[in-house]
């Protein structure tokens, strides 16, 4: 079964950081290009970031750019979310998904980053 | 950027009759090189993540009842609850994956009528 469990979420000051993770199992790791979807509670779906599949290829929602950074370790599973001078209207559920397709065939459950001071 | 406009912003359907979402996008999201539109459809149940339903605006995922089904024409996309049941109320999305950044529709709110 394939599972996505992301984890990091939190309260944080703004200007400050936090350094998301998604734990994946059940699937070939290494062979997935993953993503970084967010979600204000009550709101839409608003895409974040990506990687391939080895790491060598990122993007970045203009939103973000320069100040988030994606990454993964295929050894360990894991995908990350580096987020740094965090602004209020970065509060959210983020989610990490899978690629299949092009589209997002699974998803974790998420984790909520607020960011108040 | 393309921009996904969904339709209506919520609806209420009778529980057995047939519910419709429409998204439409401000560019073509068909690729000449497969002849494939790269739309997808989700659904997103209170609580929950977003779950695929409908990928390439028509095929649709394992294990997704065929009471949902998609369908396209030009830039106009449909998703289709053709007897809608009680577990069927959520937010559905549309998204298309052409191009980067990927965007999504601003969803609709299906209930019982």
């Amino acid at each position: 079964e394939v599972q996505l469990v992301e984890s990091g979420g939190g309260l944080v000051q703004p200007g400050g950081s936090l350094r998301l993770s998604c734990a994946a199992s059940g699937f070939t790791f290494s062979g997935y290009w993953l993503h970084w979807v967010r979600q204000v509670p009550g709101k839409g779906l608003v895409w974040v970031s990506r990687i391939n599949s080895d790491g060598s290829s990122t993007s970045y929602a203009d939103s973000v750019k320069g100040r988030f950074t994606i990454s993964r370790d295929n050894a360990k599973n894991t995908l990350y979310l580096q987020m740094n001078t965090l602004r209020v209207e970065d509060t959210a559920v983020y989610y990490c998904a899978r690629v299949q397709w092009g589209s997002l065939d699974n998803w974790g459950q998420g984790t909520l980053v607020t960011v108040s001071s | 950027d393309i921009v996904m406009t969904q339709s209506p912003d919520s609806l209420a359907v009778s529980l057995g009759e047939r519910a419709t979402v429409s998204c439409k996008s401000s560019q073509s999201v068909l690729a000449s090189s497969n002849n494939k539109n790269y739309l997808a459809w989700y659904q997103q149940k209170s609580g929950q993540p977003p779950k695929l339903l409908i990928y390439w605006a028509s095929t649709r995922e394992s294990g997704v009842p065929d009471r949902f089904s998609g369908s396209v024409s030009g830039t106009d996309f449909t998703l289709t609850i053709s007897s809608l049941q009680a577990e069927d109320v959520a937010v559905y999305y549309c998204q298309q994956y052409y191009s980067t950044p990927p965007t999504f529709g601003q969803g609709t709110k299906v209930e019982i009528k």
